[in-house]
C-alpha cells in the first residue's frame, strides 16, 4: 500500500541553524501538507501546496518557514533560522481527493 | 466501559468492552469529518472519515456518529483491542476549501487486557 515517507526520522540542530525537512508524498496525490506535532499536544496545521504553491497557511509559518516541490516525488519544509520552540514533530501528510495521509513524521529537537 | 459526556483526556476499557470516544467541534462551516489514531512516535492513521451530509458511517469495528445539531462526533470501536491502545484525534476542515484540518485535543484510549 503506498504511504508518506519522511526523512530525516530525527533532526537535532543548535538554534539559528537551518534545517531542511523531506517528504515523499504518495504519487498520485496533488494536496500536500506540513502539520505539526509539539510534545503532547494536539497536531496543528502549518501550510497547504497546491498545483505549486501555497494555498493557505497558518500564522505559525512566518517568514522563517518555506516549502518547495523541486521535483515530482519531494516535497520539503525548511525553516531558515530554528529556534527553539520549533522542536517538534514535523508530520507531512497528502491527498488525492478527501483523504489525507500522513507520514511517519521528523522529530526536531533544536538546542 | 464507554465514555459518558463530552471530551475526556483518557479513556480506560477492559478488552473486548465497547468503547465511544467523544469530540466536540469547533466550525459550524465544517462539513468534512476524520478520525484519526495516533500510536507513540507515529504519525497520525486515518480510521474514518464522514462528510456533513451523514449522520453515521460505519467502518470496520468502527462507527462515527455525527450530530451537526450540537457540534458532535464520537467514534465507536466495538470489541476494543490492546491493539486499539493510542491517541485518538478528531479533525475537521473548517471554513477552509484548501483541505487543511483542525485537530481536537486527542483522547488517549487504554485497552486493559
Amino acid at each position: 500500500e503506498p504511504e508518506v515517507t519522511q526523512t530525516p526520522s530525527h533532526q537535532v540542530t543548535q538554534m539559528g541553524q537551518e534545517v531542511i525537512l523531506r517528504c515523499v508524498p504518495i504519487s498520485n496525490h496533488l494536496y500536500f501538507y506540513w502539520y505539526r506535532q509539539i510534545l503532547g499536544q494536539k497536531v496543528e496545521f502549518l501550510v497547504s501546496f497546491y498545483n505549486n504553491e501555497i494555498s493557505e497557511k497558518s500564522e505559525i509559518f512566518d517568514d522563517q518557514f518555506s516549502v518547495e516541490r523541486p521535483d515530482g516525488s519531494n516535497f520539503t519544509l525548511k525553516i531558515r533560522s530554528t529556534k527553539l520552540e520549533d522542536s517538534a514533530m514535523y508530520f507531512c501528510a497528502s491527498k488525492f481527493q478527501e483523504t489525507q495521509y500522513f507520514g511517519p513524521g521528523t522529530r526536531l529537537l533544536v538546542l | 466501559g464507554e465514555s459518558v459526556g463530552l471530551h475526556l483526556p483518557t479513556l480506560s476499557v477492559q478488552e473486548g468492552d465497547n468503547s465511544i470516544i467523544n469530540c466536540a467541534y469547533s466550525n459550524s462551516a465544517s462539513d468534512y469529518f476524520i478520525w484519526y489514531k495516533q500510536e507513540s512516535g507515529k504519525g497520525p492513521q486515518f480510521i474514518i472519515d464522514i462528510r456533513s451530509n451523514m449522520d453515521k458511517r460505519q467502518g470496520q469495528r468502527v462507527t462515527v456518529l455525527l450530530n451537526k445539531t450540537v457540534k458532535h462526533l464520537s467514534l465507536q470501536i466495538a470489541a476494543t483491542q490492546p491493539g486499539d491502545s493510542a491517541v485518538y484525534f478528531c479533525a475537521e476542515n473548517g471554513s477552509s476549501n484548501t483541505g487543511k484540518l483542525i485537530f481536537g485535543q486527542g483522547t488517549t484510549l487504554q485497552v486493559k487486557p
